[in-house]
């Protein structure tokens, strides 16, 4: 079954550096999205990306964060220097047609800000 | 903003009993979804609902769409280990279609 892949699975930053979160979506997908779950809190939405161009974000996705999608199989979501609330799980799906239902998620990057 | 509430936070059952798990919102969802998180992945869909009043079964669990279309309910049949897990339920939001806004989820612990 096609997957979502990301990288690194955990990652570690000191608090004001740079991160880059890695994602593969599913190959025939268009449509991407990040996800953040702060530990024991809901899954909330960031962005999502479409065409090359972000489509929504949400209101937590300021101006420290940046989607890219840099060749034909990335998605990346960097986060410019670091705060410690940052610390969370970072998901990433994709969908083919846009469909909410038609989501994929990967397995997360949990990203610790010291 | 939306918000659903997801009913009870956690569950603690043996193994072998049903689990009934609910999902509130204050407004209307054309869209029920109900996920699985296992420790350290990512959501897994387990059933998408479309229709006010559907149910729909995949194995052991059922879900329904509420009548009013503010709630859903998911069940589980005669639970064994691997269902333990945090159960979300989630639907589009009305400020976009492609967003999803989750439940704060249902942590199921299951006793062998």
């Amino acid at each position: 079954e096609p997957e979502v892949t990301q990288t690194p699975s955990h990652q570690v930053t000191q608090m004001g550096q740079e991160v880059i979160l890695r994602c593969v979506p599913i190959s025939n997908h268009l449509y991407f999205y990040w996800y953040r779950q702060i530990l024991g809190q809901k899954v909330e939405f960031l962005v999502s990306f479409y065409n090359n161009e972000i489509s929504e974000k949400s209101e937590i996705f300021d101006d420290q964060f940046s989607v890219e999608r840099p060749d034909g199989s990335n998605f990346t979501l960097k986060i410019r220097s670091t705060k410690l609330e940052d610390s969370a799980m970072y998901f990433c799906a994709s969908s083919e047609a846009g469909r909410v239902y038609g989501y994929t998620f990967g397995s997360g990057t949990r990203l610790t800000v010291v | 903003g939306q918000q659903l509430n997801q009913s009870p936070q956690s569950m603690f059952i043996q193994e072998g009993e049903d689990v009934s798990m609910n999902c509130t919102s204050s407004s209307i969802f054309n869209t029920w979804l109900w996920y699985k998180q296992d420790p350290g992945e990512g959501p897994v869909l387990l059933i998408a609902l479309y229709k006010a009043g559907e149910l729909t079964s995949n194995g052991r669990l059922t879900a329904q769409f509420g009548i009013t279309r503010k709630d859903s309910f998911l069940n589980i049949s005669a639970s064994i280990p691997s269902d333990v897990g945090i159960y979300f339920c989630a639907g589009p939001s009305l400020e976009g279609a492609q967003k999803l806004v989750f439940g704060q989820g249902t942590r199921l612990t299951i006793n062998p």
